[in-house]
Formats: C-alpha cells, sequence, structure tokens
C-alpha cells in the first residue's frame, strides 16, 4: 500500500462545474498537508496546505481534511481550463521534513 | 521576491557521464530539499539539509549520487557516473524551516542516452 494514495484519473469536469479531488493516506501520525498543481512540463505549484481536521477555504479551492478517516480532498469550484493540471496530494510527517506525494490526478476542464 | 532558481534546465549527457545540478533557494529558507520526478509519478525526496547539514539522505543512492550545500545557501546535486535510469526530473524545494510550505524551482529535465 502507497503511503498517499491518489486516483490517477483522468477526471474530466464541464466548465463551471466542482471538480473533487481525493486523496488517501496510511500513515496515522501525518500532520501536515498540501495540494499542489502541476502544469504539463512544468513542476509543482503549492495551492493550499491544511493542518486540522475541516475545511480550510482560499478563493475557489476548499481543502477538506479527516484525520480520522485518513482523507484529505481539494473542491475546485466554478472550474475554468486553465485548471486542467495534474494535483498532488502530499503528506508530511509530525517534525517535518520530506513530504510523501501521491502519484497525482489528472483534472481535466472541458469548456 | 525570488522563487527558487535551478541550473540547468535540461540536460541530456551520455550514460557513464557525469552530470550536476545547481539549486539556489528563496532567500531566508533555512531547509533546502532535492527530489526526483519520474514521469507519471509524484516527486520523492533524495537528500534534505537545515543549514549545511544533510539531516535525511536515507534515499539518496550513494554510491552514485552526492550532494552539498556550503554556506548553507546554494546546493549542488552529482551524478557520477549517470546510468540510464537517471532519467528524470531533478527538483529542488525550499521552506522557512522543516513542516512548513515547501517550494519548488523550475527543475531540470536530465536525460541519459
Amino acid at each position: 500500500q502507497k503511503e498517499v494514495e491518489q486516483n490517477s484519473g483522468p477526471l474530466s469536469v464541464p466548465e463551471g462545474a466542482i471538480a473533487s479531488l481525493n486523496c488517501t493516506y496510511s500513515d496515522r501520525v501525518s500532520q501536515s498537508f498540501f495540494w499542489y498543481r502541476q502544469y504539463s512540463g512544468k513542476s509543482p505549484e503549492l495551492i493550499m496546505s491544511i493542518y486540522s481536521n475541516g475545511d480550510k477555504e482560499d478563493g475557489r479551492f476548499t481543502a477538506q481534511l479527516n484525520k480520522a478517516s485518513q482523507y484529505v480532498s481539494l473542491l475546485i469550484r466554478d472550474s475554468q481550463p486553465s485548471d486542467s493540471a495534474t494535483y498532488l496530494c502530499a503528506s508530511s510527517p509530525p517534525r517535518g521534513g520530506k513530504l510523501i506525494f501521491g502519484q497525482g490526478t489528472e483534472l481535466s476542464v472541458k469548456p | 521576491e525570488a522563487g527558487v532558481v535551478q541550473s540547468p534546465r535540461y540536460k541530456i549527457i551520455e550514460k557513464k557521464q557525469p552530470v550536476a545540478f545547481w539549486c539556489n533557494p528563496i532567500s531566508g529558507h533555512n531547509t533546502l530539499y532535492w527530489y526526483l520526478q519520474n514521469l507519471g509519478q509524484g516527486p520523492e525526496l533524495l537528500i534534505r539539509y537545515e543549514n549545511e547539514e544533510a539531516v535525511d539522505d536515507s534515499q539518496l543512492p550513494k554510491d552514485r549520487f552526492s550532494a552539498e550545500r556550503l554556506k548553507g545557501v546554494d546546493s549542488t546535486l552529482k551524478i557520477q557516473p549517470a546510468e540510464l535510469g537517471d532519467s528524470a526530473v531533478y527538483l529542488c524545494a525550499s521552506s522557512q524551516g522543516a513542516g512548513n510550505e515547501q517550494f519548488f524551482g523550475p527543475g531540470t529535465r536530465l536525460t541519459v542516452l
């Protein structure tokens, strides 16, 4: 079992819809969680971080964390074609250090 | 504020040749990371520095890979000799202390022929 798992997709949504990206993790002691967006041929770009249970909103993005279920999600409201990218979920252990990434979910937003 | 700088952006070499990558982190970031990303996969940590000290190099293939971070700022990652399987993107990231948000540079795409 991988430490961080994501559905590789592709996930296809129409423009204006809500895109829902999911991630599960196996290490219960993981404390911090991050969502990165990676366009083809580019490096990962941090879009959200979440450290405690519940929701965290930033513009069109909402990250959700449920430590009991070991589940992290990212919602993108009013999806735009420019949101088409691979979204990487990452966890970090309690004292920080390396990020453990999932393999990423490819999102395609169709006009 | 300038982001993480890496060079070169692309490198093509023959197998068994040496190669080196350079990284300059965000100003004030004392923690520096080197990750490797294969196609279709998430990045995987190679080595983490806190200032000048390598605090996690457990995933670094030490028979051929080496890294240094002199003066606790810039860092260099070296491969000698390179193998075909080393073809990947090498990413440098930095953060203001371990556990904080990490920001990635543009990466170096290595092709070993």
